[in-house]
């Protein structure tokens, strides 16, 4: 079974400086991999992907995640943080279907809460 | 376009009385899910669809049906609503040949709670 784990419940970073919000994940086979948030009271909505090819992916509002298959991880970064990206943030896992088929949607993590303090 | 749209947004339900929750997209999107999301738990997949006619059960299906008579509805069913349904709950669509690769596009959620 696919698993992803964010270790993190809440990261506070000040405004300016970089921010990290970890995952790393578990799949039999290839990873498909993304990063969504979520403001209150709305749905997720996508940020970035990895499917294959360069293990820096770049995403919307100037957030970027790197791939990295020896640590199983998919850690989403930003250069400076800004107020307006606290929000939840949602990490997810899917792969190629398995031989006979497989139940498909993505496996979520727990979330994890940014906040970007002025 | 509307994107993903979800009716009710809020809805308050007797332990066993029915309801169903709504979801269109007018993406044209083949790909549809229904996800839970509980407090500090993330997002579970209820059930899924792959297209009109086609359905099948994610990680947590029991006490729910879904139906997908078209490509752009896709309702899910409470049957003998319980406490341990109180939930937000999401749809989302996807427009991929691979539902497993593609972005998802969320709907603004359902918040259901069963007392």
């Amino acid at each position: 079974a696919q698993s992803v784990a964010q270790p993190e419940d809440q990261v506070n970073v000040a405004e300016g400086n970089p921010l990290t919000v970890k995952c790393t994940y578990s799949v039999s086979g290839n990873p498909y991999l993304f990063w969504y948030v979520q403001y209150p009271n709305r749905g997720l909505q996508f940020l970035l992907k990895y499917i294959t090819g360069d293990n820096l992916v770049k995403g919307s509002y100037g957030f970027e995640a790197e791939f990295n298959k020896s640590q199983t991880s998919f850690h989403l970064k930003k250069p400076s943080a800004l107020v307006s990206d606290s929000a939840l943030y949602f990490c997810a896992v899917s792969s190629p279907p398995p031989p006979g088929g497989g139940a498909d949607g993505l496996t979520f993590g727990k979330g994890t809460h940014l906040i970007i303090q002025p | 376009n509307a994107g993903v749209t979800q009716t009710p947004k809020f809805r308050i339900l007797k332990i066993g009385q029915s309801m169903t929750l709504q979801c269109a997209q007018d993406m044209n999107h083949n790909y549809m899910y229904w996800y839970r999301q509980d407090p500090g738990m993330g997002l579970k997949l209820i059930y899924y669809s792959v297209g009109a006619g086609i359905t099948d059960k994610g990680e947590v299906p029991n006490g729910y049906n879904v139906s997908r008579s078209t490509t752009e509805d896709f309702p899910l069913r409470l049957e003998l609503a319980a406490p341990s349904q109180t939930s937000v709950y999401f749809c989302a669509s996807s427009y991929s040949t691979s539902g497993r690769e593609g972005e998802q596009y969320f709907g603004p959620g359902t918040r259901l709670t069963v007392t």
